[in-house]
C-alpha cells in the first residue's frame, strides 16, 4: 500500500508567477484535501476534491484553484503568487465514507 | 467559531515522565478530534482520535481524555521517550457542506531529555 506522494519537495518562484503542485492519492482512497502549513502553525484547510469536483473550501482567495483526476490525484494551483503564500502545502487523501487522513511530505513553496 | 486552542505552546519532559497537551474547542459540530504527530521535514501522522461520544481512549502509550461539556480535549504521553520529540497538534473534523474539514490546533513542540 502506498502512501501520498507529492512533487516537487520544493519551490522557488517569484512574486506575481504562478505554481502547480503535485499529489498522488494513497491507494483506495476516493477523496482528496489541500492544506497550507505556515511556518511554526497547524495546516489550515484550503479545499477538498471528491468525485473531481471541488466540494469544501477553506479561508482562500479564488487564485487558489485545484484539480482531481480520475484517478484520485490532484493539483493545487495558485495564481498571482505573493510573499505570504510561502509555506508547506499539505495533500491528504482519505476516504469519504470515514475521517481516516493520510498526509503527504509537502512542498516546502518559498516565494521571493 | 471554528477554531482551536491548544496549549502548550512548547513542553519539555524528562525521558519517561508524563507528556500532557491540552486543546480546548468552540464548535459543538465538531464530532471527530483527532491528534497528529510532525516530525521536520514531514507530513503530520495520525496518532490517535476520539469521537465525542467517548470519554477516554488508549493506545499503546498515548492516551486521549475528552470532556465533551468543558469542550475539551487532551494527550497524554506515558513513559515518554526521546524518539517522541515532535511537534504535536490536536485537530477537531467538522462534517459540513459536504465535506471533512480538519481545524487544527497551532502546535505543541515536545522534546523529551535523556
Amino acid at each position: 500500500e502506498t502512501g501520498v506522494t507529492q512533487s516537487p519537495t520544493h519551490l522557488i518562484k517569484t512574486r506575481g508567477q504562478q505554481v502547480t503542485l503535485r499529489c498522488s492519492s494513497q491507494s483506495g482512497h476516493n477523496t482528496v484535501s489541500w492544506y497550507q502549513q505556515a511556518l511554526g502553525q497547524g495546516p489550515q484547510f484550503i479545499f477538498q476534491y471528491y468525485r473531481e469536483e471541488e466540494n469544501g473550501r477553506g479561508n482562500f482567495p479564488p487564485r487558489f484553484s485545484g484539480l482531481q483526476f480520475p484517478n484520485y490525484s490532484s493539483e493545487l494551483n495558485v495564481n498571482a503568487l505573493e510573499l505570504d503564500d510561502s509555506a508547506l502545502y499539505l495533500c491528504a487523501s482519505s476516504l469519504v465514507e470515514n475521517y481516516g487522513y493520510t498526509f503527504g511530505s509537502g512542498t516546502r513553496l518559498t516565494v521571493v | 467559531q471554528q477554531q482551536v486552542k491548544q496549549s502548550p505552546q512548547s513542553l519539555i519532559v524528562q525521558k519517561g515522565g508524563i507528556s500532557i497537551i491540552n486543546c480546548a474547542y468552540e464548535n459543538t459540530a465538531f464530532d471527530y478530534f483527532p491528534w497528529y504527530q510532525q516530525f521536520p521535514g514531514k507530513g503530520p501522522a495520525l496518532l490517535i482520535a476520539i469521537r465525542p461520544d467517548v470519554s477516554e481512549k488508549k493506545e499503546g502509550r498515548f492516551t486521549i481524555s475528552f470532556n465533551k461539556s468543558a469542550k475539551q480535549f487532551s494527550l497524554h504521553i506515558m513513559d515518554s521517550q526521546p524518539g517522541d520529540s515532535a511537534t504535536y497538534f490536536c485537530a477537531a473534523l467538522w462534517d459540513g457542506a459536504g465535506s471533512y474539514q480538519l481545524t487544527f490546533g497551532k502546535g505543541t513542540k515536545l522534546s523529551v531529555i535523556p
